[in-house]
């Protein structure tokens, strides 16, 4: 069946730092979408992503889907501690509403 | 909007009692999705409905599971028997599909509850 890996599984970084989060489907996808969980918290709906190549900025975030649709990056410049939790991405293959979510990477600012 | 409502928010039980999670969705949500979350399999995906109507429930683990959706406004997860390997976060989400003007492509973000935390001892 469909997966979704992310990579890498956590990171550390010290504020101000930049950060980058891949994601990797075993299929290709229809469409993409990022979510972020704070600790304790719930999934929280970032973006999605449609088109092949397609490039997409939310100040500091910078979203990308792959020509091929297989994968996608999230890059965050500059980071603050307010960006620590998990960030997700979830595929969702043609003809279903189902979303396939990654495996999520954990993100540590150290202050 | 109060946003996706779940309750109750903490469940503690014992092995072999049942279970049941409740979900309000977003008024004039179209598609409804109930989630599990654990460490060890991350966020998985047990079923989803449209318009009330179960389209896809090949994620739910075994038998003793079982959602129904008897309403627009509410949908139910139920575990009978619950084992402890059942005991996870459960989040129910919605969202609506709709189109953007002048395009084919569908967007549907989804709106997560707060969650169900279950304990089975």
């Amino acid at each position: 069946g469909q997966q979704v890996m992310q990579i890498p599984q956590y990171q550390h970084v010290q504020e101000g730092e930049d950060f980058t989060t891949y994601c990797n489907s075993s299929t290709t996808l229809s469409n993409i979408q990022w979510y972020k969980q704070r600790p304790g918290g719930h999934p929280v709906f970032l973006i999605q992503l449609v088109k092949s190549g397609e490039v997409k900025k939310q100040k500091r975030l910078t979203f990308q889907f792959g020509e091929a649709k297989k994968n996608s990056s999230l890059h965050i410049t500059a980071t603050q501690t307010t960006d620590v939790g998990t960030y997700f991405c979830a595929g969702r293959a043609s003809g279903t509403y189902k979303y396939i979510f990654g495996t999520g990477t954990r993100l540590k600012v150290l202050a | 909007d109060a946003g996706v409502i779940q309750s109750p928010r903490h469940e503690v039980t014992e092995m072999g009692q049942e279970v049941t999670l409740r979900c309000k969705p977003i008024s004039g949500h179209d598609y409804l999705f109930w989630y599990r979350q654990t460490m060890m399999r991350g966020l998985e995906l047990l079923i989803y409905f449209n318009n009330n109507v179960p389209i896809d429930d090949s994620g739910m683990p075994e038998d003793r599971f079982s959602a129904k959706m008897p309403n627009a406004s509410f949908s139910t997860l139920k575990i009978q028997p619950s084992e402890p390997r059942d005991s996870a976060v459960y989040f129910c989400a919605s969202s609506l599909v709709y189109r953007v003007s002048g395009t084919s492509r569908n967007y549907n973000e989804q709106f997560f509850g707060p969650g169900t935390r279950l304990t089975v001892l």
